[in-house]
């Protein structure tokens, strides 16, 4: 089974702290996401990453960029956190037969 | 442009009664369509998947859901509810070869024994 794993399941932070949310997946998929899930708004796209070093911009990019230095990695930074960027933050990777597998999630509480 | 919308964000019914999640696509090309699982403190299961194949598409854990092109409706059903499947499904569409899949808002499905 595909297993994508991030790191943290809760993390709090202050506001203006800069955070780093880190995703593994060990199936070798090219298509990776980040994506924030909130009460009544469903998910949505923050970035994705197509390949090695390669980005695009999802649906609500401001305040967040990404690094995918590796195949396996792609990690989510919040430059300096803000208190509406409290939320559960989703990665996925996506397999060559378009099915997306998702880790368990990181809660993030920013104070 | 795609997009879903999921009709009711939740929904109960008792043990052993017929489950129907009612989601409506909208795309400008023949969509890839989706439903995802997610339970208490997991991320998203792929429950089943749509891709132009079937109309009517068997899922895991006994959930089928049926592509309606006239109705641009893609709803999810289980003939018997389990308390096992209380939890948050999300319908979700894409076309072929893009890069992103648009969720619903998710429906909040509770099992009452």
């Amino acid at each position: 089974d595909v297993k994508v794993t991030q790191s943290s399941r809760y993390l709090v932070k202050r506001t203006g702290e800069k955070v780093f949310l880190e995703c593994v997946q060990d199936m070798d998929h090219e298509n990776m996401f980040w994506y924030r899930q909130d009460p009544g708004l469903g998910l949505r796209l923050i970035y994705f990453s197509y390949d090695v070093k390669m980005k695009e911009k999802g649906d609500i990019p401001e305040g967040y960029s990404v690094s995918r230095e590796k195949k396996e990695r792609f990690s989510l930074i919040l430059e300096s956190a803000s208190t509406n960027q409290t939320s559960m933050y989703l990665c996925a990777s996506r397999s060559p037969n378009e099915k997306l597998f998702f880790g368990s999630g990181t809660q993030l509480s920013v104070l | 442009a795609q997009s879903v919308t999921q009709l009711g964000s939740h929904v109960s019914v008792s043990e052993g009664a017929l489950v129907l999640l009612r989601c409506n696509y909208s795309s400008s090309v023949p969509p890839y369509l989706f439903w995802y699982v997610q339970y208490p403190n997991q991320g998203l299961q792929l429950l089943l998947k749509y891709t132009s194949a079937a109309t009517l598409v068997k899922g895991i854990n006994g959930f089928e859901a049926e592509f309606k092109k006239s109705e641009t409706s893609f709803h999810l059903t289980k003939p018997s509810a389990h308390m096992s499947d209380a939890a948050e499904y999300f319908c979700a569409v894409s076309r072929t070869g893009a890069n992103n899949l648009f969720f619903g808002t998710g429906t909040r499905l509770t099992v009452i024994p």
